[in-house]
C-alpha cells in the first residue's frame, strides 16, 4: 500500500513550452501533496504544499505564476510547468501524504513518487 | 524557518564497517525526523524516522538516535553492506507542519 506514481518518468522539451508532470495517489486518499525539485548531487527543495481544492502554498523563491499546481482531487495533483527554460531542468519530485486513519499509521508520512526528469533544450 | 545540516557530505566505509551520519536542525519545534536513501536517478526511500518523544529507536542494522537538547540526530549503519551505498538524506518536520526540510545528503560508499 501507499504507492504513488508520477508521469511522465522523463521529458524532453524545447525552450519556451510547457510541460505537466502528474502526481497520483493509487491506493490511498493524499490529503496534501508535495512537490520538489532535486538538481544534481543536490538535496530536495520543497517547491509548494497542496491541498485539496484549494490553492497550493508556495516556498519562498518560487515563482507561482511559473509553476502551477493543481490539486483537484485526492488523488491527482499536477505541476506545469510554464515557459520553460534550460534552467528549469531537474528532477521533479512528488509526495503525498494520507492520514494515519488512511494509512493505519500513527503519524503522517510522506511517500514519494518516482520522480520526473525534465530536461530543457 | 527551519534549517538541517549534515555531514559528512561523503563517507566511504569498509564492508561491514560502522557507518554514522550526522544531522543537526534549528528549529526546536521540530518533532519528526525522518531518514531517506537514495539511489542515482529514483526517489527517496524512508528508511528509519524517529519521533521527538523517543530517544533511539533501531530497526536491524539501521537505527537513529535523537538528541533533543542539543537538536542533532544521527543515523548509524552496522555491518554495512555493497547495497548500503547510496545518497542519505536526514529531514526535520515542525509540530503541526507538514513540510518537510532536508538536509544537504551524504554520499556512502562501502567498499567491498
Amino acid at each position: 500500500g501507499a504507492v504513488v506514481s508520477q508521469h511522465p518518468s522523463w521529458v524532453i522539451c524545447k525552450s519556451g513550452t510547457s510541460v505537466k508532470i502528474e502526481c497520483r495517489s493509487l491506493d490511498f486518499q493524499a490529503t496534501t501533496m508535495f512537490w520538489y525539485r532535486q538538481f544534481p548531487k543536490q538535496s530536495l527543495m520543497l517547491m509548494a504544499t497542496s491541498n485539496e481544492g484549494s490553492k497550493a502554498t508556495y516556498e519562498q523563491g518560487v515563482e507561482k505564476d511559473k509553476f502551477l499546481i493543481n490539486h483537484a482531487s485526492l488523488t491527482l495533483s499536477t505541476l506545469t510547468v510554464t515557459s520553460a527554460h534550460p534552467e528549469d531542468s531537474s528532477f521533479y519530485i512528488c509526495s503525498a501524504r494520507g492520514t494515519g486513519d488512511t494509512l493505519r499509521r500513527g503519524y503522517n508520512e510522506q511517500f514519494f513518487g518516482p520522480g520526473t526528469r525534465l530536461t530543457v533544450l | 524557518g527551519e534549517n538541517v545540516e549534515q555531514h559528512p557530505s561523503t563517507l566511504s566505509v569498509q564492508e561491514g564497517d560502522s557507518a554514522v551520519i550526522k544531522c543537526t536542525y534549528s528549529d526546536s519545534a521540530s518533532n519528526y525526523f525522518p531518514w531517506y536513501k537514495q539511489e542515482l536517478g529514483k526517489r527517496p526511500q524512508l528508511i528509519i524516522d524517529i519521533r521527538s518523544n523517543v530517544g533511539e529507536k533501531k530497526d536491524q542494522r539501521i537505527a537513529v538516535t535523537l538528541n533533543k537538547t542539543a537538536k542533532h540526530f544521527s543515523l548509524h549503519i552496522t555491518e554495512t553492506q555493497p547495497e548500503d551505498s547510496a545518497v542519505y538524506f536526514c529531514a526535520a518536520s515542525p509540530l503541526g507542519n507538514e513540510k518537510l526540510t532536508f538536509g544537504t545528503g551524504t554520499r556512502l560508499t562501502i567498499i567491498p
